[in-house]
């Protein structure tokens, strides 16, 4: 069984960065892109881009300019920076599979990590 | 970006009812629509796939339909652990969810 791991809860200050980790296990991790979404306290999901593990990626506009999102193949993980944060930027944030073998259109999500808090406070 | 639109936003229903969700979208998506429960403070569990399809291990009592812009995802005979907040979310192109479904087990 296939399984996404993330790092642990993150408390920053506004304008800070914060990196959050995303190790996958149990399949080829070259051979699915990863998803990144948050979900703010009480809201709902919001997609924030994905990173195909082969190289590329693609951010959702509102974060363009403040997201980075890159992979280590070695370790099979990947991981998510969002810069310049502000409160608006307390969530949980989730990697996610996408199912079908580098598919984007049409794709679904079959795996998800924990979650990982970040809280962004003074 | 595509925008999906979920109904109602909340639902209260008993054990053993049948209940019908439904999300529409902006645009055409033909079946690139999926359907996941969340539990609070846990991660989406995927439900349904392509409109229509049964993600494994999923009890037979979740069913998906539609297609282009009207959907649906159908629990037949609830159960107490179908509680939560049920999301869609289509992938046709930059992936949107909707705003969510609150199920209430009375």
């Amino acid at each position: 069984q296939f399984h996404l791991v993330q790092s642990g809860a993150e408390v920053k200050k506004p304008g800070a960065s914060v990196k959050v980790s995303c190790k996958a296990s149990g399949y080829t991790f070259t051979d699915h892109y990863i998803h990144w979404v948050r979900q703010a306290p009480g809201q709902g999901l919001e997609w924030m881009g994905w990173i195909n593990p082969n190289g590329g990626f693609d951010y959702a506009q509102k974060f363009q300019g403040r997201v980075s999102m890159t992979r280590d193949t070695s370790i099979t993980t990947a991981y998510m920076e969002l810069s310049r944060l502000t409160s608006d930027d307390t969530a949980l944030y989730f990697c996610a599979r996408g199912a079908e073998r580098l598919l984007l259109v049409g794709n679904w999500f079959d795996a998800w990590g924990q979650g990982t808090l970040v809280t962004v406070t003074s | 970006d595509i925008q999906m639109t979920q109904s109602p936003s909340s639902l209260s229903a008993s054990m053993g009812d049948r209940v019908t969700l439904t999300c529409r979208a902006s645009l055409n998506i033909r079946t690139s629509l999926n359907w996941y429960q969340q539990k609070p403070g846990k991660p989406p569990k995927l439900l349904i796939f392509a409109a229509s399809s049964l993600q494994s291990g999923v009890p037979s009592r979740f069913s998906g339909s539609g297609s282009g812009t009207d959907f649906s995802l159908t629990i037949g005979g609830l159960q107490p652990d179908d509680f939560g907040t049920y999301y869609c979310q289509q992938t046709y192109s930059t992936p949107t969810f909707g705003q969510g479904t609150r199920l209430e087990i009375k």
